[in-house]
């Protein structure tokens, strides 16, 4: 069973176009990740909600935008795409139990920019 | 600003080999997990230590944590071909109350049948 969605799998934009990736998830987690992950690279948080409080990373370009409109949906918005913002951008979840928790990822959206 | 550091980049082993892979870090932590990611996918999480924990056990998994030296190691027994992936250690910073994860660069290891 699925838990956490992304949608789509593969997404191709163009050079300054907007674009929106989406994640569902079905576990009913109050914490919700958004990481780029580019070629043989960690993984970068870009932000994080925890229920509706948004919490940006410093380094998290302007380009970048998020929203989260209830528990199970959360949407990483590209204003102007550029070439370097081509990666994998990987949803996950977690749960507030203390300060001990897993995350628990999506299978990704992989974005080309031509 | 990256917290783990992973050694070695890539791996390469026999089926049935064992297979050791390293994660320094610089802060001090509240756990570290660790990750697997197979090709074009999500992450998987393998294993969480605690940091009063010294040693934990998973299968064929093996995780050892070492906090006067900030790093953590991690065993994979009798390796298959399955286990080809990129594995990541993970930390949660002890003195960050936002509940995020700072992933190492990864060790991309590859199981040859």
């Amino acid at each position: 069973d699925a838990m956490v969605i992304q949608n789509p799998r593969y997404q191709v934009t163009q050079f300054g176009k907007p674009v929106t990736l989406s994640c569902s998830q079905t576990l009913n987690h109050n914490v919700m990740y958004w990481y780029q992950q580019k070629s043989s690279q960690a993984p970068k948080l870009l932000f994080h909600y925890y229920d509706k409080d948004f919490n940006n990373e410093a380094d998290t370009p302007d380009n970048f935008q998020s929203r989260r409109p209830n528990t199970s949906f959360c949407f990483l918005d590209i204003r102007s795409p550029g070439l370097g913002d081509a990666a994998m951008y990987l949803c996950a979840t977690s749960r507030d139990t203390g300060r001990l928790y897993e995350q628990y990822f999506g299978p990704g959206t992989r974005l080309t920019v031509t | 600003s990256q917290q783990g550091e992973e050694d070695p980049q890539a791996l390469s082993i026999q089926e049935g080999e064992n297979a050791t892979m390293n994660c320094s870090y610089k802060t001090s932590i509240n756990n570290l997990q660790w990750y697997r990611q197979n090709s074009g996918r999500g992450l998987v999480h393998l294993i969480l230590i605690r940091s009063n924990e010294r040693e934990k056990h998973s299968g064929r998994l093996r995780v050892t944590l070492d906090t006067s030296k900030k790093s953590s190691s991690l065993l994979i027994t009798a390796s298959r071909a399955a286990d080809t992936a990129s594995y990541f250690c993970a930390t949660e910073p002890m003195m960050d109350s936002s509940y995020k994860l700072i992933f190492g660069s990864g060790t991309r290891l590859l199981v040859r049948p």
